[in-house]
């Protein structure tokens, strides 16, 4: 079965430094990933993903995401962080089953973003 | 659009009683999900349906029922609500006919059992 492991449950940055989120899973034949955005009291929306070809994945707000297959690793970056970046950050690995399967998701980063 | 629509936003329950959440979709998607939120433990599946006339277990399918009621509309109900089913609730959309499950969020309810 497929699992995410987000490896720091808090990041705190000053704004204007740049951030790294770390997400690894668990190998498998194919894999779909994706990283989704929970603002304070909000819904998650989809931040980038990555499905085939390039490994260098950008997303929105300037965020991107570098798949690494070797190491089974999908870290989100951002050079600069802004205070609106504040949020929780969610890695998720499809199961393999399309759309008949699910998302599994990590723990979530709670980035924080201090001016 | 209004995507995937939630209700109510708020809710608060005393031990005991029962209620149903409302899930809504008008992007003609097959497959929905109903996921609970806690501090730390990040998302969790309760049950999922892949079609219409479907529904399926997620991870932590106890204490709740679902009904899939059309292609559009995927209820969640707590037939005996307990402080432990404190959560926000999140229901999700997936289209079909792709290959990567990229679900579509609500805004959530915000559930409180006293």
């Amino acid at each position: 079965a497929q699992s995410v492991t987000q490896l720091d449950s808090q990041v705190p940055v000053f704004e204007e430094a740049p951030v790294e989120l770390r997400c690894n899973y668990s190998s498998s034949v194919s894999v779909y990933l994706f990283w989704y955005v929970q603002y304070p009291n909000q819904g998650l929306q989809l931040l980038l993903k990555y499905l085939s070809g390039s490994t260098l994945v950008k997303g929105i707000n300037g965020f991107e995401a570098e798949f690494n297959k070797s190491q089974t690793s999908f870290h989100l970056r951002k050079p600069s962080v802004h205070i609106s970046d504040t949020a929780e950050y969610f890695c998720a690995v499809s199961d393999g089953r399309g759309s008949q399967g699910n998302l599994i998701f990590g723990k979530g980063t709670k980035l924080s973003v201090k001016p | 659009n209004a995507g995937v629509t939630q209700t109510p936003k708020f809710q608060v329950l005393k031990t005991g009683q029962s209620m149903t959440l409302q899930c809504a979709q008008d992007m003609n998607h097959n497959s929905m999900y109903w996921y609970r939120q806690d501090p730390g433990m990040g998302l969790r599946l309760i049950y999922y349906s892949a079609s219409e006339g479907t529904t399926d277990k997620g991870e932590v399918p106890n204490g709740y029922n679902v009904s899939r009621l059309n292609k559009r509309e995927f209820s969640l109900r707590l037939e005996s609500a307990a402080p432990s089913q404190t959560s926000v609730y999140f229901c999700a959309s997936t289209p079909s006919g792709v290959s990567y499950n990229e679900q579509f969020f609500g805004p959530g309810t915000r559930l409180t059992v006293l």
